[in-house]
């Protein structure tokens, strides 16, 4: 196991409304990334945080927010729910975000949008 | 732009058999790394390996090796003595010095025969 935790595992939620997915990062990580996964897709890079500041940002609109804390989990929060948001969202730890820093991920939740 | 390209959508090999997954990638970023990544059906991804660009030798973990030709902007991924618990999707993704974020393929699923 990875050390990274998410929270919840699956989630069903009605079009229109909002969703906030939570991630544990490992321990002594202090760089959390975000990703979409659509089915029979590869992931996409919807933000990084470090040291609780957003520090890069995928092609995705501002209903997607997200917010790191000082223990450095996160947050990813998305609004006005819309039914192509289903999908798997994968959290990614890592010490840095260095090139060579691989990143261990969650276990990941997937949404199901109504 | 950054890209992945994975032209193998699904693989069926005998058990014990080696088998080679293919990644090309296209960046102009004069540093970037490459890594494989395991994603079984349960969902998480799994780190496997890991190469950089200026790295002169190959990459292997245990039975893993990666057969990085630069030239050719390939980095294909090498199970040998394939067991059934490696069957599972396989993720080949970029991290490029100009951005923070990891570039994925579309994946190739892999099923091993006993």
């Amino acid at each position: 196991e990875t050390g990274v935790t998410q929270s919840p595992t699956h989630l069903i939620k009605t079009r229109g409304q909002q969703v906030t997915l939570r991630c544990s990062s490992q321990s002594g990580h202090n760089t959390v990334s975000w990703y979409q996964q659509a089915l029979g897709q590869g992931p996409q890079f919807i933000f990084q945080y470090y040291r609780e500041e957003e520090n890069g940002r995928g092609n995705f609109p501002p209903r997607f927010s997200g917010l790191q804390f000082p223990n450095y989990s996160s947050e990813l929060n998305v609004n006005a729910l819309e039914l192509d948001d289903s999908a798997l969202y994968l959290c990614a730890s890592s010490g840095t975000g260095d090139l060579n820093t691989e990143a261990f991920f969650g276990q990941g939740t997937r949404l199901t949008v109504v | 732009a950054q890209k992945i390209t994975q032209t193998q959508p699904g693989m069926f090999v005998q058990e014990k058999e080696a088998v080679t997954l293919d990644c090309t990638y296209d960046t102009s970023d004069p540093s970037y790394g490459l890594f494989w990544y395991k994603q079984p059906s349960s969902g998480e991804m799994i780190f496997l390996i890991y190469q950089g660009s200026y790295d002169q030798q190959n990459a292997t973990e245990g039975r893993y090796s990666l057969n990085f030709q630069k030239a050719r902007k390939s980095a294909n991924l090498v199970i040998s003595a394939s067991q059934l618990g490696d069957s599972a999707m396989y993720f080949c993704a970029m991290r490029g010095d100009s951005n923070y974020q990891l570039i994925w393929g579309a994946g190739t699923k892999l099923i091993i025969k006993p």
